[in-house]
């Protein structure tokens, strides 16, 4: 089977950074993306790690260590309008399909 | 906007009704994916495309649901005899169709949100 787990809620403050872990469990695996969704909206993609280490983009990081099936979505600076769903997902075939974790909530707080 | 277009944006119809929805992908885009996706969870992979081609199709999905991707452009989703349990989001996205660990990045639609009464 397949399973990604990352934390269902976090809540940080404008300005803070904040750590989204996402461990995986899947048949296969070709890479790790993160998306954010805004409530009503479209998951955005916001990167991909095919290879262990840090990718930077911005403000937000991901991380990734396929030794450990663990990744990382790092978000700096945090602001208002980073409040939103982000999920990780794991590309099991080279055909490019993906399997989606259920998604953290972050609220960012004044 | 992605680029992505879906048609209707939102669906209501009874139990027992068929229904179908639109996907126009971005012009370029190869591939073609189907998800399902409810309140707390993470889209669910329902089915996808490459060009015309359906090449994979979840166990997860029943007889009731089909797909097409007729001219290697828009699809069309379609469930037969709608039950409750189908009331979700359904999500289209389309990717280029890189092969290997490269990005594929999939680009989604804004959705079709269905309510079965």
């Amino acid at each position: 089977g397949q399973s990604l787990e990352q934390p269902s809620e976090v809540t940080a403050v404008e300005g803070a950074i904040v750590q989204i872990n996402c461990t995986y469990q899947t048949s296969g695996f070709y890479g790790l993306s993160w998306y954010q969704q805004h409530d009503g909206g479209a998951p955005t993609f916001l990167s991909y790690n095919a290879l262990d280490g840090l990718e930077e983009t911005g403000r937000f990081s991901s991380f990734l260590s396929r030794s450990d099936s663990y990744g990382y979505l790092l978000l700096q600076e945090l602001q208002m309008k980073d409040s939103a769903s982000y999920f990780c997902a794991v590309r099991v075939s080279n055909a490019g399909k993906s399997t989606f974790g259920d998604g953290t909530t972050l609220t960012v707080k004044p | 906007d992605t680029g992505v277009s879906q048609d209707p944006r939102h669906k209501i119809t009874k139990r027992g009704q068929n229904v179908t929805f639109r996907c126009d992908p971005i012009s370029e885009h190869n591939r073609l994916y189907w998800y399902r996706q409810t309140l707390g969870q993470g889209p669910e992979f329902l089915t996808y495309f490459q060009n015309e081609a359906q090449l994979e199709k979840s166990r997860l999905l029943s007889d009731r649901f089909s797909a097409e991707r007729p001219k290697g452009s828009f699809s069309t989703l379609e469930i037969q005899r709608t039950e409750q349990g189908d009331s979700a989001m359904y999500l289209c996205a389309s990717s280029l169709g890189t092969s290997g660990t490269s990005t594929d990045t999939q680009y989604f639609g804004p959705g079709t949100r269905l309510t079965v009464l």
